[in-house]
Formats: structure tokens, C-alpha cells, sequence
């Protein structure tokens, strides 16, 4: 079936700009996991969502990023007013309800800011 | 707070040669610990997961192991191949389904 898939592929934006990134779950998937891999910093944890619940936003580095899921399907990150540090992958991840809890990654996002 | 450290950062070899790559965490507690690969330009593709109640798990030329109480997983790589040239990332959780915690990763080069 189909996996994680994410857009844009590749996104240049100059510093300042607000920008959306977005992550479509596999299907019936009921957790959504954003992560950001830099340079400096490896892979970090962002923000998660489960179900219905209240999102943990514990990883979001400052109040210029946040992210929505509608319709417990589809996910957006939104940094606004970006800054050069913020060029990074964004990766989004997703995983099933029960089981073994596996994470299943998508293809990831580049973020250029100029 | 779980922090997990890979060594070595990289790594390179002949092809055919057996290796082992090392992920050590601080936090005992460990529910989840999975092993990825990543290559240049791509996303991660999970490998193995090991679940607290496990000792290791096989897939093919791969296995992985876990021993919580020296906070210690390896991945062995059988046979090595040039295809395994990649970044190797292990990662883990300390509650079911919550986020995970990365390595830094170990970058291989099996040489042909």
C-alpha cells in the first residue's frame, strides 16, 4: 500500500516567509510524528498527534513553528517569519494504533531558507 | 531524559566482511528501539524494531539485538554488500507510541 508521502520535495524561501509543509499519513494510520534532521543537530522530535487528544508539542523549537491535523488524516507545519537556522529536513512519520508501534517515515521535506 | 549515542560516526569496509554497529542509551526504561537506514538524500527506512520484551530480531542479513540493562542494542550486518552503504540510525522510545529518540548514526561505506 501506499506509505508516508510529503510535500513539497524541496522548498528554497527567503528569510522571513512564512511556510507550510505538509505530510499525508498511510491510510488509518492514527498517530502523526513531525521530526526535523539538521546539521548541527541530528534528528529531533517536533510535535505529535494522537487520535483526538491534545498535541504534544513538547519538541517545537519556538512559537514560529506549529502544525495542524484535520480530520485526524493529514498534517501541515507552518513556520512563520523563517530564519536561516531553520533550513533542515522535515521528516513526518506515522504509525498504527496497537501492534508493535512502529514508526513508518516519509520521504522528507528540504528546507532552504535564503 | 533518554539519550542515545552511536559509535563510530562511520565506518568503512570490504565488501563480504561481517560487521557490527553499537547504539548505547542512558534510560533502562526503554520500550521500543528500531534500527534505520537512510540514504543520501532520502528518507529513513525502518530495519528492525526490538520491543522491550525482546532480545533480538532477524531479517535476513540483519539482526539486531537489545540488553536493557547495559543500555546497549547492535545491529550485525552479515555478508556485507556495497548496497549497504548507507546511514544506519537507531532510535528509541520509553512509552508506547511516543516520540522517538535518535542516534546520531553511523555512515558505512562497504568498499567493492
Amino acid at each position: 500500500g501506499a506509505g508516508v508521502s510529503q510535500s513539497p520535495s524541496n522548498k528554497v524561501t527567503e528569510k522571513g516567509k512564512d511556510v507550510e509543509l505538509r505530510c499525508d499519513p498511510i491510510s488509518g494510520h492514527t498517530a502523526l510524528y513531525w521530526y526535523r534532521q539538521s546539521l548541527g543537530q541530528g534528528l529531533e522530535f517536533l510535535i505529535y498527534f494522537q487520535g483526538n487528544s491534545a498535541p504534544d508539542k513538547s519538541g517545537l523549537p519556538s512559537d514560529r513553528f506549529s502544525a495542524e491535523r484535520t480530520g485526524g488524516s493529514v498534517s501541515t507545519l507552518t513556520i512563520q517569519r523563517t530564519q536561516q537556522e531553520d533550513s533542515a529536513v522535515y521528516l513526518c512519520a506515522s504509525r498504527s494504533t496497537g501492534g508493535n508501534y512502529e514508526q513508518y517515515f516519509g520521504p522528507g521535506t528540504r528546507l532552504t531558507v535564503t | 531524559k533518554q539519550e542515545v549515542t552511536q559509535i563510530p560516526a562511520a565506518l568503512s569496509v570490504p565488501e563480504g566482511e561481517n560487521l557490527v554497529l553499537n547504539c548505547s542509551f542512558t534510560d533502562s526504561a526503554i520500550y521500543n528501539l528500531q534500527w534505520f537506514r537512510q540514504d543520501p538524500g532520502k528518507g529513513l527506512t525502518s530495519l528492525l524494531l526490538i520491543q522491550s520484551s525482546q532480545r533480538e530480531q532477524t531479517s535476513g542479513r540483519l539482526n539486531a539485538s537489545l540488553d536493557k540493562s547495559s543500555g546497549r542494542s547492535t545491529l550485525y550486518i552479515a555478508a556485507s554488500q556495497p548496497g549497504d552503504s548507507a546511514t544506519y540510525l537507531c532510535a528509541g522510545n520509553n512509552n508506547a507510541g511516543n516520540m522517538l529518540t535518535f542516534g546520531g548514526g553511523t555512515r558505512l561505506m562497504v568498499k567493492p
